[in-house]
């Protein structure tokens, strides 16, 4: 199946920091990716959908001005925390559709775990 | 897109058929039913669709009844390494991508 991989798996920080997180698609092409936001024992929370050269659209409740999404090519979108608090310490997750694969057969990334100090 | 309702926690011994039901009674003409897998610190991984009647893959089968008011995931003979969280999602065939997930099942495989 296509693979999609993240960078950093894990990243600390400081408190008002901003922490930038890459998702790409690595042998096929994603004119939309996903980012999602999973807390501990809890499911995973859509955030956004990031639309390649077009501005991402987010679900209600997400701070646009805290989670910025660029997603510049057809392969990569990054998420950036904008001055992280201890709060947003959770694990993010992106994921792109196969356009050629499967009806709504998502392709997830490992994850970024991200600790705010 | 249509609710789902699965059980909170399962649990099973090795070698066992593991079946977690799923309710979506609000599905639609064009849904899709779809599973997916995630283990501890790692992104979800697709099982298996469905839209009705009975799918079969390497990993699982699905089985959907006429009404598709349901589903039900079957996994046989699992192993210690199927302990994970299962979920249920319904999604439209003309869906860009966009999923929402539910609580989910936590399966924990017991030796």
């Amino acid at each position: 199946g296509a693979v999609v991989s993240q960078h950093p798996s894990w990243v600390i920080c400081k408190s008002g920091t901003s922490v930038k997180i890459e998702c790409r698609s690595l042998d096929f092409q994603a004119t939309t990716m996903f980012w999602y936001r999973q807390f501990p024992k809890q499911s995973l929370m859509l955030m956004a959908t990031s639309n390649e050269g077009s501005k991402a659209t987010y679900e209600q409740g997400v701070e646009k001005d805290k989670f910025l999404i660029n997603h510049a090519s057809l392969t990569l979108s990054t998420l950036t925390v904008t001055s992280a608090h201890p709060e947003d310490s959770s694990f993010y997750i992106c994921s792109a559709r196969d356009l050629a694969g499967e009806v709504n057969e998502q392709f997830f990334g490992p994850g970024t775990r991200l600790t705010v100090l | 897109l249509a609710k789902t309702t699965q059980p909170i926690s399962m649990d099973s011994y090795e070698g066992q058929e593991v079946n977690i039901t799923c309710s979506h009674n609000n599905i639609a003409t064009n849904d899709y039913i779809t599973w997916y897998q995630q283990f501890p610190s790692q992104g979800p991984r697709f099982i298996i669709q469905g839209y009705k009647t009975k799918v079969t893959n390497e990993v699982a089968s699905l089985f959907i009844p006429a009404d598709r008011k349901s589903s039900t995931l079957s996994l046989p003979r699992v192993s210690l390494s199927d302990t994970a969280v299962y979920y249920c999602l319904v999604v439209p065939s003309s869906n860009t991508g966009k999923l929402i997930f539910g609580q989910g099942t936590t399966l924990q495989v017991k030796p």
